[in-house]
């Protein structure tokens, strides 16, 4: 069974600040995805990592995928309040006997504040 | 363009009352899967559809039931609330993985549902 952890699950941080939030999980797979949840608002996509190596930047958020360690991480480069929200990791399996759909596994998500 | 639609946003509901979430896309997406979401578990997987007439179980299906007559919809019904029941659930749909896609999830703005 896949599990997925998220670390840490509560970040405060000050704006300007510099951090990173973990993804680990524990089977093979090449295909990864971070949301962001605002309070009581809907998920939204941030980034699609599909391979070994993935890199994908949107402002202030950068993420990567490590297959290998199975490991992801979301880089957080000089926070600004309106990036205080909730963030998921979400991690793909393929399954053949899944009418060649993905199940996705959620991690327990990292509420991030940032601070002034 | 709407979207991922749910409704209600919010109900309560007494143990033992049944009910049905109704979740609709216009998106074309054949995939579609209900989650549910629980302070400190992330989102897990309820059930899901690869198309219309086909369902099956995700993580946790006991005490729901799902039905896929037409592309678009895909209500989750409560057969006997029970308060374990109270949580926001979640529709999301995105394209089948067996075309050429990202596979990301498109999320509804969720429906908040108390059981006493």
């Amino acid at each position: 069974e896949l599990k997925v952890e998220q670390n840490p699950l509560f970040l405060s941080m000050q704006e300007g600040k510099n951090y990173t939030i973990y993804c680990n999980y524990s089977t093979t797979s090449d295909r990864l995805y971070w949301y962001r949840q605002d309070p009581g608002k809907s998920l939204e996509s941030l980034f699609v990592l599909l391979s070994n190596g993935a890199v994908k930047q949107e402002g202030r958020l950068m993420a990567s995928l490590d297959t290998k360690a199975r490991l992801s991480t979301l880089h957080i480069t000089a926070a600004v309040h309106d990036l205080s929200a909730t963030y998921f990791c979400a991690v793909a399996l393929y399954l053949i006997s899944n009418f060649g759909n993905e199940k996705l596994t959620f991690g327990t998500g990292t509420r991030l504040t940032i601070i002034p | 363009n709407a979207g991922v639609t749910q409704t209600p946003k919010f109900q309560v509901l007494k143990t033992g009352q049944s009910m049905t979430l109704q979740c609709a896309q216009d998106m074309n997406h054949e995939y579609m899967s209900w989650y549910r979401q629980d302070p400190g578990m992330g989102l897990r997987l309820i059930h899901y559809s690869v198309g219309a007439g086909i369902t099956d179980q995700g993580e946790v299906p006991n005490g729901y039931n799902v039905s896929r007559s037409t592309t678009e919809d895909f209500p989750l019904r409560l057969l006997s609330a029970a308060p374990s029941q109270t949580s926001v659930y979640f529709c999301a749909s995105s394209y089948s993985s067996w075309r050429i896609n990202t596979g990301e999830l498109f999320f509804g703005e969720g429906s908040r549902l108390t059981v006493l």
